[in-house]
């Protein structure tokens, strides 16, 4: 069975610009999770997306969204990137509503420069 | 205080030692815990939920200590294999899809 997939894997922009990452859940998941992972600091929660819909967000600002698809694929859009947001970024899923074991995909390594 | 406190290591160990790690988490509302597993540069891996009544899984044992909000991994026979980081994760009771995790605790086996 496919784990939960990501792309890009390495993502370059420059400081301004815009990113979008994907993220694929494993199959009969319909949530979808996204978390950073900056250097030396733990993973930190972005966005929860279920059915759909965005169910809760971390302490991230606005230029950071998202969004969920009917096959419940995401993305998350990083607008006018800053050199802190370099990082990698984490998508997770599991099954419907939050279920208790949420499964990583490896991840984007977005760098600002 | 952080919510999710590890000691980032490294723990130094040789090949069939023995090895524990404890974790501090500060909501006492708690319910859910789980241990991942981070390879160099890799998604973390589920490694282990963690039980009240405390869970065994080969060589790894998870305990859970409530009184003191403190949560255990105990390694035994450390293989080559088992050097990562491991991840000490507490799901945020007022928002059960939320995970907070802990910053890691490196550890490296040695032949």
């Amino acid at each position: 069975e496919a784990g939960v997939t990501q792309s890009p894997t390495h993502l370059i922009k420059t400081r301004g610009q815009q990113a979008t990452l994907r993220c694929s859940p494993i199959s009969g998941h319909t949530s979808v999770y996204w978390y950073q992972q900056a250097l030396g600091l733990g993973l930190q929660f972005l966005l929860w997306y279920d059915e759909g819909e965005e169910r809760n967000r971390g302490n991230f600002p606005p230029r950071f969204s998202g969004r969920q698809f009917p096959n419940y694929s995401s993305e998350l859009n990083v607008n006018a990137l800053e050199l802190e947001d370099s990082a990698l970024y984490l998508c997770a899923s599991s099954f419907r509503g939050g279920g208790l074991e949420q499964y990583f995909g490896p991840g984007t390594r977005l760098t600002v420069t | 205080r952080k919510e999710v406190e590890q000691d980032p290591g490294p723990f130094n160990v040789p090949e069939g030692a023995t090895v524990a790690f404890n974790c501090t988490y500060s909501n006492s509302a708690s319910q859910s815990f789980f241990w991942y597993r981070q390879d160099c540069r890799k998604e973390p891996k589920l490694l282990m939920s963690v039980y009240s009544s405390g869970n065994e899984d080969g060589r790894f044992t998870a305990q859970l200590n409530r009184a003191s909000q403190y949560i255990s991994l105990l390694i035994r026979d450390s293989k080559l294999s088992d050097s990562a980081t491991y991840l000490c994760v507490v799901r945020d009771p007022r928002r059960i899809q939320k995970l907070v995790f802990g910053t890691g605790t490196r550890l490296l086996v040695s032949p």
